[in-house]
């Protein structure tokens, strides 16, 4: 079954601390992953996008890591800001056929406290 | 420009009505997407166009109907919708795929309320 499982389901850290922030993904045949971040009724985001090859990927304070072999990804943030506070979505592309399908995640609903 | 554009933001509507969503792209993209998000889940795909031919249809009620008059517009047309289709409908647009990145850009999204 195709599923990609995030955790914590919600986290609450003080402005300036950093959190990490995890998806596992049972996804196959995987194409890549990425992380969006969504604002409360807004559209997602993206962030960072990486494929099977790629180990890391950073986006100012944002960085994304991918452990293929796992099936693992966190999205590191630092020194947090009182903007961070939204969704973070980690959404798994599978191939399929011709075409593809992006399988979401629940989100990590993160609140950034002053 | 890389930005998704989706009219109106906000709609309220009754089960009688008509009324249609628009979304509008100006980065060349080939392929665009409607998704449904209901409050605190994820988007759910709805329909895909590729080359403004409809390729993907997620078993989608018939009281949603998508067109894509160009390559740069997509319409979703609304009729005798219930008050469980009241969610955040969200556009987006990529690339066609042809391996590697094909990134989705998403639009600010339209709010939808059915009484």
């Amino acid at each position: 079954k195709n599923q990609v499982e995030q955790s914590p389901q919600s986290l609450i850290i003080l402005e300036g601390k950093n959190c990490t922030l995890q998806c596992n993904y049972t996804v196959s045949p995987f194409s890549n992953l990425r992380w969006y971040k969504q604002d409360t009724g807004r559209g997602p985001v993206s962030l960072t996008i990486m494929t099977f090859s790629e180990n890391t990927k950073s986006n100012g304070r944002y960085t994304a890591t991918l452990d293929a072999d796992t099936k693992q990804s966190s999205l590191h943030i630092t020194a947090s800001q009182l903007s961070d506070s939204a969704s973070y979505i980690c959404v798994v592309t599978k191939k399929r056929d011709s075409s593809y399908k992006l399988i979401f995640g629940s989100g990590t609903r993160l609140l950034v406290r002053p | 420009d890389t930005e998704v554009t989706q009219t109106p933001k906000h709609l309220v509507m009754g089960m009688t009505n008509k009324k249609s969503l628009k979304c509008e792209q100006h980065m060349g993209h080939r392929a665009m997407y409607w998704y449904k998000q209901k409050a605190k889940k994820p988007p759910e795909l709805m329909f895909v166009y590729s080359y403004e031919k409809l390729s993907i249809n997620e078993s989608v009620p018939s009281r949603f109907s998508p067109e894509c008059p160009n390559s740069s517009l997509l319409n979703l047309h609304l009729h005798a919708l219930q008050p469980e289709d009241s969610a955040l409908y969200l556009c987006a647009s990529s690339q066609p795929l042809a391996g590697g990145y094909n990134e989705q850009f998403f639009g600010p999204g339209t709010r939808l309320t059915v009484l």
